[in-house]
């Protein structure tokens, strides 16, 4: 198990350009987060999954982003038709529960995405 | 929702002292998260605290879940210790979404 892993590290995108991100989490994690960090602040909630269910949305996460995880296993975050207020660190953690709604949720975080728009 | 407030935001040490952080909150939480956000923004959890007391090498955390706040004690800093030191809750009983502070930001000087 080598952890939460992010491809890719940067990337640089002109504005209008539809990016992603994938994000290959801990493989007995069950729970999927991406959360999103601008310079100086906390990560923000975006999205969670409960394996392959996205069952939690940010009103942050606009109609241009849109995340999946088909199998359960890894996800990818898409963002169409960028613009320069989405340049950020995109930050995927996972975890595994088993203690139902309020069990205990350790977070284990992938080492981030860097997003600029220019 | 619920709010939550770090101090100091920014905090210089030399190398061997101690220092505490500290984390309010503005609700009751069932759980409490103390993370270290290293240099090159990988962030690593350190604790998770409901409430009571842990250690962990030169650093401890305790969680006073009545009175709403955690601390996070470092003890002889090590330069490796710089970064950014986020606490983060639960929203509104919600484990799955969590809720952070802006964060104290530490530099450990040699």
């Amino acid at each position: 198990d080598t952890g939460v892993s992010q491809d890719p590290r940067h990337k640089i995108t002109k504005r209008g350009q539809n990016v992603t991100f994938r994000c290959d989490p801990i493989s007995e994690h069950n729970r999927l987060y991406w959360y999103r960090q601008t310079l100086g602040q906390g990560p923000e909630f975006l999205t969670y999954f409960q394996n392959e269910a996205q069952l939690e949305k940010s009103r942050l996460l606009s109609d241009r982003f849109s995340a999946e995880r088909p199998k359960g296993s890894f996800s990818t975050l898409e963002i169409q038709r960028t613009e320069q207020g989405d340049s950020a660190m995109y930050l995927c953690a996972s975890s595994l529960t088993a203690g139902g709604f309020s069990g205990a949720n350790v977070l284990t975080f992938g080492a981030g995405s860097r997003l600029t728009v220019l | 929702g619920i709010q939550v407030e770090q101090s100091p935001p920014d905090l210089i040490l030399q190398e061997g002292a101690n220092s505490t952080l500290r984390c309010n909150f503005s609700d009751s939480v069932n759980n409490l998260q103390w993370f270290h956000q290293n240099p090159w923004g990988q962030l690593i959890n350190l604790f998770y605290i409901p409430s009571g007391t842990k250690q962990n090498g030169r650093l401890s955390a305790t969680t006073v879940a009545t009175e709403r706040y955690s601390l996070l004690y470092i003890s002889s800093s090590q330069t490796t210790d710089s970064g950014v030191y986020f606490c983060a809750v639960p929203n509104a009983g919600n484990n799955r979404k969590l809720i952070w502070g802006l964060g104290t930001s530490l530099a450990v000087n040699p």
